[in-house]
């Protein structure tokens, strides 16, 4: 079976660090991208960055509001894709989730999106 | 960066209606949307991927229209189990964006 399954979440002040996990099973990892996503109590669901599979290079995108502070790696021995977050702001409180991607140079999206974790929550307060 | 302008942001509607959410982007995206349902403290869910691809499994009243600029989500026999909140995500251009949502609520 196919499945995501993050972890890493809590409570944080301000200004401190937190490393999200998100484990993968069901399939070959190494050839996936892998995204993260976020959603703000009440609001509207946000990209948050992106890692490409190996094959492409396992470089990074992301969103504006995280770039500089967020950090996107994978454990290739473990089949996990980290989401590395320093700098926290209150803005950053919500449940984070990730997905499996496919990486956009195959230009390809059947499995992109198809399968997602049941999200972590991350609350950033004093 | 690309916009994603989805309508209406709620709706209310009856079982067995037709509905149908739109959502625009700022440029063109080719086929690289996808729609989402989430239903309340759950993760979201991929009904239709390519921008009129079904995913496995989603019942076939869900359809998916559009590319460039103009994409729709169908729904065309509403069920109870599909009053949720729905999102397009565009996947086209980093950074990716979703619209702002729809919730669809029981009439």
């Amino acid at each position: 079976e196919v499945q995501l399954v993050e972890s890493g979440g809590g409570l944080v002040q301000p200004g401190r660090s937190l490393r999200l996990a998100c484990r993968t099973s069901g399939f070959i990892f190494g050839t996936y991208a892998m995204s993260w996503f976020r959603q703000a109590p009440g609001k509207g669901l946000e990209w948050v960055g992106f890692v490409r599979s190996t094959v492409y290079g396992g470089t990074t995108e992301y969103a504006a509001s995280v770039k500089g502070r967020f950090s996107i790696s994978r454990d290739e021995s473990e089949s996990i894709a980290y989401l590395e977050m320093s700098g926290l702001k209150t803005d950053d409180t919500g449940v984070y989730y990730c997905s499996r991607g496919q990486d956009p140079a195959t230009g390809i999206w059947s499995d992109a999106f198809d399968i997602w974790g049941q999200g972590t929550m991350v609350t950033v307060s004093s | 960066d690309i916009q994603m302008t989805q309508s209406p942001s709620s709706l209310s509607a009856s079982v067995g209606d037709r509905v149908t959410i739109t959502c625009q982007a700022s440029q063109d995206i080719r086929s690289d949307l996808g729609w989402f349902q989430q239903k309340p403290g759950k993760a979201p869910k991929r009904l239709i991927f390519a921008a009129s691809s079904l995913q496995s499994g989603v019942p076939s009243r869900f359809s998916g229209s559009g590319s460039g600029t103009e994409f729709t989500l169908t729904i065309s026999s509403l069920q109870p189990e599909d009053f949720a909140t729905y999102y397009c995500l565009q996947h086209h251009f980093f950074p990716w964006a979703f619209g702002q949502g729809t919730t669809v609520e029981i009439k």
